[in-house]
């Protein structure tokens, strides 16, 4: 079957950096999405991964290994509003998303 | 710019009512289409998604349908609702032959049945 696995939740201090991790096993890899999502709101799109390395957007970064079916989400200096729910999902082979459950991140002054 | 929207933003319904939760897309022609629900502590659960008018894909058997009557208009309806079918509702478009696959989410539907 298809599995993605992350966190169920992460606390980190504000200022500091968090590193949110995830695999996933799935039958075709076509790229690699992480998504934010506030408390009782839709998920926002953060990066998406196709190829192996980093990608760095801001105090946000994404990192991908194909072949060891495993990405991360790094934040950098943290604020309070970070403060949410990280989804990680993977489209496989028919085009099709397949979520993680999600890692809810506690932000600390 | 494309927007999608998606009412009612809030629903409590009796178990065995009908419901009705409407999604439009603005600013994009022939987009593909998504109902998902979210139970609480879960991942996003793919309901249904239309590639055009009057084509519909189920992906988990349930008491809900879908349709899409017009190009930029997916609604999720029920006959009979279940305890079971409380939860959060977003729908989604993307573009079609987009291989990025990247979705973009309405504001969300939660709905709670007593």
């Amino acid at each position: 079957g298809q599995n993605i696995d992350q966190p169920t939740e992460m606390t980190a201090t504000e200022g500091a950096i968090v590193q949110i991790n995830c695999t996933y096993q799935t039958s075709g890899f076509n790229g690699l999405f992480w998504y934010q999502q506030h408390a009782g709101e839709a998920p926002t799109f953060l990066s998406y991964n196709v190829l192996d390395g980093l990608e760095e957007k801001g105090r946000f970064s994404s990192f991908l290994s194909r072949s060891k079916g495993y990405s991360y989400l790094l934040l950098k200096e943290l604020q309070m509003k970070d403060s949410a729910s990280y989804l990680c999902a993977v489209l496989d082979s028919n085009y099709q998303l397949i979520w993680g459950a999600g890692t809810k991140l506690i932000i600390k002054p | 710019s494309q927007t999608i929207h998606q009412w009612p933003a809030t629903l409590v319904q009796p178990v065995g009512s009908p419901l009705s939760l409407e999604c439009t897309v603005e600013g994009t022609s022939n987009p593909n289409l998504y109902w998902y629900r979210q139970a609480a502590g879960r991942g996003l659960q793919l309901l249904f998604y239309s590639v055009g008018i009057g084509q519909i894909s189920s992906e988990v058997p349930q008491n809900l349908s879908a349709s899409r009557p017009q190009d930029r208009q997916f609604i999720l309806s029920s006959k009979k609702l279940l305890l079971s079918d409380s939860g959060f509702y977003l729908c989604a478009w993307s573009v079609i032959r987009d291989d990025t696959g990247e979705l973009f989410f309405g504001e969300g539907s939660r709905l709670t049945v007593l």
